[in-house]
């Protein structure tokens, strides 16, 4: 079974500062997908970037990228540029690209963000 | 475009009652999935339909969990009868078809559920 772990419960950054959330996972497949998504207290989990894992180059959606490290099984997160609307807890997912396949989550990083 | 609605958005009922959950997915989108989410943890699944199938429910306590979704548009998931390890917030998310290509999964704001 695949498991996501994310070690940081809490992390704080300052505006206009930049920060990496961590993430790592666990599976035996070779073609998947792994995903960033953000929970504002208002509960609606948004997608932040997507990787699909055959492919190298690392995915960057506006101030948010990442640095996907197949052979380490790693897949962090970095904001930059961090704004006050980045608060939010941010959850690190995976998804096998077989069959009828759902999402395994972390347990998630709650950002704080400061002026 | 709607997103995926959910109702109600709070709910608080006694251990043994029972509580009904309503989501309603965007348009045209054939799979539907119910998640729960204890506080301090990510989303778990629940169940997931492809239309009105059952794709996945390995994860449902079945002797008290049940889900259904009619015509394949809206879903309503059950609980009877609820346990105070049942509080946690239920999330519901649609996406256009589940399968080997990617298809983005949209998520409701959620219930929250209270068991006392």
């Amino acid at each position: 079974a695949q498991t996501v772990t994310q070690s940081q419960p809490e992390m704080s950054v300052q505006e206009a500062e930049t920060v990496t959330l961590s993430c790592t996972y666990d599976t035996s497949e070779s073609d998947y997908y792994l995903f960033w998504y953000k929970q504002p207290p208002s509960r609606q989990m948004i997608l932040v970037i997507r990787q699909e894992a055959y492919k190298q180059q690392n995915a960057t959606e506006n101030r948010f990228s990442v640095n996907f490290q197949k052979a380490a099984k790693s897949f962090s997160l970095k904001i930059s540029d961090s704004q006050l609307g980045d608060a939010a807890m941010y959850f690190c997912a995976y998804r096998t690209s077989r069959g009828y396949s759902t999402l395994t989550f972390g347990k998630g990083t709650m950002l704080l963000v400061s002026p | 475009e709607a997103g995926v609605a959910q109702s109600p958005r709070y709910k608080i009922i006694e251990k043994r009652q029972s509580v009904a959950f309503w989501c309603n997915p965007i348009s045209g989108h054939a799979t539907l999935y119910w998640y729960q989410q204890i506080l301090g943890q990510g989303p778990k699944l629940l169940i997931q339909f492809q239309n009105n199938g059952v794709v996945d429910d390995s994860q449902l306590p079945k002797d008290r969990f049940s889900a259904e979704r009619l015509k394949g548009v809206d879903s309503t998931l059950k609980i009877q009868p609820a346990k105070l390890e049942d509080s946690a917030v239920y999330l519901c998310a649609s996406s256009l078809i589940s399968g080997g290509t990617y298809n983005e999964q949209f998520f409701g704001p959620g219930t929250r559920l209270t068991v006392l």
